[in-house]
């Protein structure tokens, strides 16, 4: 199977402040890479497909980039409705998720 | 307006059964891929299985042969047939729409519906 990890599994920022996660793959999956948010107690909601494909109705601060192995969910500028879990999700072979990076407020 | 709604969920000894619903509406459920996700408490997510357009079924290995997935089509229902549950099992189970073009993912998703297994 394929094993996903992200980095940071945390982090503090402020309202305003660009966000970077990142998200590797144990072996190539292309650009087979999703992200989701999920808020507590709520449902996942997809972000981001195809690795940079935004979904319909997400805001533009929401970029992803990268191929391989390494990808990247970049905020440009956080709001106050972003504090939330993100987790990345390949869909190369057997769907498989990342353990999240809880984006929390400073 | 696509809406994924979860029902059965509750509280079942271990080596219990239990069947869960999610009933959609806004789409075709046999028209599209299909996949329940769990998420145990505190924990991260966890893809459990899928049912393709053509039927063909798919499963996580943490649930081969005693998980079975299925639809109604009259019904426009995915089921998750759950039997001889474990402890493990207990999680918020999600179903979802997943898309298969470009990729696989999953783009609408029910509200989740929790279960328990404890003695």
């Amino acid at each position: 199977d394929i094993q996903m990890t992200q980095s940071p599994s945390s982090l503090s920022a402020s309202v305003g402040d660009r966000v970077t996660i990142t998200c590797r793959a144990s072996q190539s999956i292309s650009s087979y890479l999703n992200w989701y948010q999920q808020k507590p107690g709520k449902a996942p909601k997809l972000l981001i497909y195809a690795a940079s494909s935004l979904q319909s109705g997400v805001p533009s601060r929401f970029s992803g980039s990268g191929s391989g192995t390494d990808f990247t969910l970049t905020i440009s500028s956080l709001q106050p409705e972003d504090f939330a879990t993100y987790y990345c999700q390949q869909s190369y072979s057997t769907r498989t998720f990342g353990p999240g990076t809880k984006v929390d407020i400073k | 307006e696509v809406q994924l709604v979860e029902s059965g969920g509750g509280l079942v000894q271990p080596g219990g059964s239990l069947r869960l619903s999610c009933a959609a509406s806004g789409f075709t459920v046999s028209s599209n891929y299909m996949s329940w996700v769990r998420q145990a408490p505190g924990k991260g997510l966890e893809w459990v299985s899928v049912i393709y357009s053509g039927g063909s079924t798919y499963y996580a290995d943490s649930v081969k042969g005693r998980f079975t997935i299925s639809r109604d089509n009259s019904k426009n229902t995915l089921y998750l047939q759950m039997n001889s549950l474990r402890a493990e099992d207990t999680a918020v189970y999600y179903c979802a729409r997943q898309r298969v073009v470009p990729t696989h993912y999953f783009d609408y998703w029910g509200q989740g519906t929790l279960v328990t297994v404890s003695s």
